[in-house]
């Protein structure tokens, strides 16, 4: 089967650093994708990793380790408008169709 | 560029009535997707179209739920005979891609409160 886990929750001042991992199980595995979430918004993305190694978007970098089955969003000089749900989302293929799954969701809180 | 749009934004019915979605995609983008999401939850996958064809749909969707794309443009779900349990929020992404892995652009989705 296909599954994904990340942290619900985690908090942290305004300026500081995060990381949200992300543990995935999947076949046919093509690449991990970040969206970002705010409250009664739709997801929106922020970036892909494809390939082992570290992409970086701004003050958002993400990461993947294809032989961990694993990656992380890290994200720098935290402002409070990025208080919102993280979601990771695995491509991948079960029973040959292909879809994407999403995680449930890190709800980062940004504290003043 | 007008982004994903969906209609209508918000639908309130009685349980056993039938309701339908619209999803107007990206107009250059060849795949479409519907999901469903509940609170505190990631979306969860439904079914996916590329061009009119849809590829797969979830073994989670009941017979009840239906999709369409008959141009390979725009796109509506139909739910028949919702139940209090289908209440929801359901978005509509689209992408352009031939293989996987691309960008999903999603849109603002439709909030179904089924009584």
């Amino acid at each position: 089967g296909q599954s994904l886990e990340q942290p619900s929750e985690v908090t942290a001042v305004e300026g500081a650093i995060v990381q949200i991992n992300c543990t995935y199980q999947t076949s046919g595995f093509y690449g991990l994708s970040w969206y970002q979430q705010h409250d009664g918004g739709a997801p929106t993305f922020l970036s892909y990793n494809g390939l082992d190694g570290l992409e970086e978007t701004g003050r958002f970098s993400s990461f993947l380790s294809r032989s961990d089955s694993y990656g992380y969003l890290l994200l720098q000089e935290l402002q409070m408008k990025d208080s919102a749900s993280y979601f990771c989302a695995v491509y991948g293929v079960n029973s040959g169709t292909y879809k994407y799954i999403f995680g449930t969701g890190t709800r980062l809180k940004v504290l003043a | 560029d007008t982004g994903v749009s969906q209609n209508p934004r918000h639908k309130i019915t009685k349980r056993g009535q039938n309701v339908t979605f619209r999803c107007d995609p990206i107009s250059e983008h060849n795949r479409l997707y519907w999901y469903r999401q509940t609170l505190g939850q990631g979306p969860e996958f439904l079914t996916y179209f590329q061009n009119e064809a849809q590829l797969e749909k979830s073994r989670l969707l009941s017979d009840r739920f239906s999709a369409e794309r008959p141009k390979g443009s725009f796109s509506t779900l139909e739910i028949q005979r919702t139940e209090q349990g289908d209440s929801a929020m359901y978005l509509c992404a689209s992408s352009w891609g031939t293989g996987g892995g691309e960008t999903q652009y999603f849109g603002p989705g439709t909030r179904l409160l089924v009584l």
